[in-house]
């Protein structure tokens, strides 16, 4: 059981718009910034963004993030083939004195 | 470029310890922290624990207090995770990673595979 709460799957079709959630409580998200991870299979994570909705240099704009309240978000537009696989989101939390993941969503390209 | 390079597969016994190696380059090893994070097989990413290169300052997960410790050789630019009294639910990739400050992972190693098996 993760502390942030991601769905275990999204999945779009070449060209679309998908958004993945992350959901957690006030000691977590609700007063920490969110970062996001890449997961290719078979490969280490990668930073995607960084301090809820900054791109590391090298990151495509078609990734952006946002944060409100206890929720984050991932968005991808202009899905594309090579952008299948596991994303996590990860924040500090307060209570629990260091990092927290999510679960995981596993995004799947049609 | 910068990069975290880590030690090759392990297979240890059920009760033994197990000490993983990620060597830095590329960067000044000193100016940031490096975490660990371990992934079983099939499962979610699990945050470890986070060593200063600078001042060897560790702060670990409250789930593996007393099991793990952490360590840095900064003549070699290198960091060490050490878990004792392993367990079957051990099994896992473990990785390295590259932090400044409490802000992200920016560089990751490749991983280190630990299988615990009888």
């Amino acid at each position: 059981q993760s502390v942030l709460t991601q769905p275990p799957s999204a999945s779009g079709t070449p060209g679309q718009r998908v958004t993945i959630s992350c959901s957690g409580s006030s000691s977590n998200i609700g007063g920490n910034s969110v970062n996001w991870y890449q997961q290719l299979p078979g490969t280490a994570p990668k930073l995607l963004i960084y301090s809820n909705y900054q791109r590391p240099s090298g990151v495509p704009d078609r990734f952006s993030g946002s944060k409100s309240g206890t929720s984050a978000s991932l968005a991808i537009s202009g899905l594309q083939s090579e952008d299948e696989a596991d994303y996590y989101c990860a924040t500090w939390d307060d209570s629990l004195n260091g990092w927290v993941f999510g679960g995981g969503t596993k995004l799947t390209v049609l | 470029q910068v990069q975290l390079v880590q030690s090759g597969a392990e297979v240890k016994k059920p009760g033994v310890s197990v000490k993983v190696s990620c060597k830095a380059s590329g960067y000044t090893f000193t100016n940031y922290g490096i975490n660990w994070v371990r992934q079983a097989p099939g499962q979610g990413l699990e945050w470890m624990g986070w060593i200063s290169a600078y001042n060897g300052n560790t702060d670990y997960a409250q789930k593996l207090q007393g099991r793990v410790s952490m360590t840095t050789d900064t003549s070699t630019s290198t960091a060490y995770m050490e878990l004792r009294s392993l367990r079957s639910d051990d099994t896992a990739v473990y990785y390295c990673a590259r932090s400044y400050r409490r802000v992200a992972f920016d560089i990751w190693g490749q991983g280190t595979m630990v299988t615990v098996s009888s």
